[in-house]
């Protein structure tokens, strides 16, 4: 069975105090790995996807990056807009469901 | 990016009554949607995948007869709960599966919060 597990749960910054998130992850056979982005009541918003060990992807003030056992969301000099809980998740390579860990809420004050 | 959107935004019900959310994909065609649901301060739990043209597929521990989904276009997935009851209130999102090109990913719906009286 996949399994998904974030951490920290919770991450209080300063404004420009940059920080990075955990994914780590076991999967049968990885088709990718997902960030996204979650408002309170609101649905995920799709960050970025990582296929292969090794990869990078950078957004804004947000870069992705991936091992063989663990990604990490990096968040340089965040801003109070970057508060959000931000989720990861896995694809199978046998299948196309997303098993997503429980998150990591973080809150950037001013 | 990709639009999913989902209505109604939110509903109260009462208990015994059915309830339908619609999930709609905006600006692509996508054979296949999942739903799941939400309780506060956790993760996205998957409930089941919809297939177009085709029955939905279950998650362990879901009730088909109480979570009846139906993909009936290549826009358009519907899950209806059935005599909701107080426990069964949750925040329900669905996302629409794009495969192909460079866009490829799953893009969610904003959600629809359910409340059974």
């Amino acid at each position: 069975e996949d399994q998904v597990t974030q951490s920290p749960e919770a991450l209080r910054l300063q404004e420009g105090e940059s920080s990075s998130l955990n994914c780590s992850y076991t999967v049968s056979g990885l088709r990718g790995l997902f960030w996204y982005r979650q408002d309170p009541g609101k649905g995920p918003e799709f960050l970025f996807t990582l296929y292969s060990a090794g990869e990078e992807k950078e957004k804004e003030r947000l870069k992705a990056t991936l091992t063989k056992k663990e990604s990490f969301l990096h968040i340089t000099a965040p801003k109070p807009e970057d508060s959000a809980t931000y989720l990861c998740a896995v694809q199978a390579a046998n299948d196309y469901k997303l098993s997503f860990g429980a998150g990591t809420t973080v809150t950037v004050r001013a | 990016g990709a639009v999913v959107s989902q209505h109604p935004s939110r509903v109260i019900c009462k208990s015994g009554t059915s309830v339908k959310i619609e999930c709609r994909s905006l600006d692509f065609q996508a054979t296949t949607m999942f739903w799941y649901r939400q309780f506060p301060k956790q993760s996205l739990m998957l409930m089941a995948t919809s297939n177009e043209g085709s029955k939905a597929t279950y998650e362990q521990g879901v009730e088909k007869d109480k979570f009846l989904i139906n993909h009936a276009s290549l826009t358009l997935s519907t899950l209806t709960v059935t005599s909701a009851h107080p426990e069964d209130s949750s925040f329900y999102i669905c996302s629409a599966d794009r495969r192909g090109g460079s866009k490829e990913t799953q893009y969610f719906g904003p959600g629809t919060r359910l409340l059974v009286l």
